[in-house]
């Protein structure tokens, strides 16, 4: 069966980096699409990142462009999310999402100083 | 932000039908499949309708999809106390971007 594990949360000052991982299993990894989403403490999901089966395009929300990159590594079937510049509004559980399909359980972000 | 425009609330007695509503424009819902899920309290997004109105296997058929030019409705047949949840819709936007639904919380009165 998919499953989709998040790591890589935490509490991080703002302006700094975080690197969430998404670790899958279950499927072939290298055949899907990969999405990032988010969603604020009692607020709904926002979607913040899409990137291709094989690496060779990537999509952001206005939200996190240019401070966020999405990657894989399809032979370690794995899916990341470098955050920099991190903003207190970027404070949200993390998840990754198979195509539209199967959702991990989500890892959460807090940036406070 | 969410470009789907979805009802805040409904509600519904036990064994009746509620229907929830997903609006959006050509570029998203009037030209890409819609998504729909259930968000239990503290949990993940479970996905529910996929591809309109494709239901995974283990989802009852008491949840059912549709979509209509750049609008989309998940209807909810035979309220259950444990369908007490928020749903969401989703799409692919041609903008080349995701787009999520406002969200709509089901009480079960």
């Amino acid at each position: 069966q998919v499953q989709l594990v998040e790591s890589g949360g935490g509490v991080v000052q703002p302006g700094r980096s975080l690197r969430l991982s998404c670790a899958a299993s279950g499927f072939t990894f290298s055949s899907y699409g990969m999405h990032w989403v988010r969603q604020a403490p009692g607020k709904g999901l926002e979607w913040v990142a899409v990137i291709s089966y094989d690496g060779s395009n990537k999509y952001y929300a206005d939200s996190v462009k240019g401070r966020f990159t999405i990657s894989r590594d399809n032979s370690k079937n794995t899916l990341y999310l470098q955050m920099n510049s991190l903003r207190a509004e970027d404070t949200a559980v993390y998840y990754c999402a198979k195509d539209w399909v199967a959702w991990g359980q989500g890892t959460l972000v807090t940036v406070s100083s | 932000q969410s470009v789907l425009t979805q009802p805040p609330s409904a509600s519904g007695t036990p064994g009746q039908r509620v229907t929830i509503s997903c609006s959006g424009s050509s570029s998203n819902i009037g030209s890409n499949y819609v998504y729909w899920y259930q968000q239990l309290p503290g949990t993940a997004p479970k996905l529910l309708i996929y591809r309109n109105n494709q239901r995974p296997s283990g989802v009852p058929d008491r949840f059912s999809g549709s979509k209509s030019g750049t609008s989309a409705s998940l209807a909810i047949s035979g309220l259950r106390s444990e369908d007490e949840a928020d749903y969401y819709c989703a799409a692919w936007d041609d903008s080349l971007r995701g787009v999520f639904g406002t969200g709509t919380k089901v009480t079960v009165l």
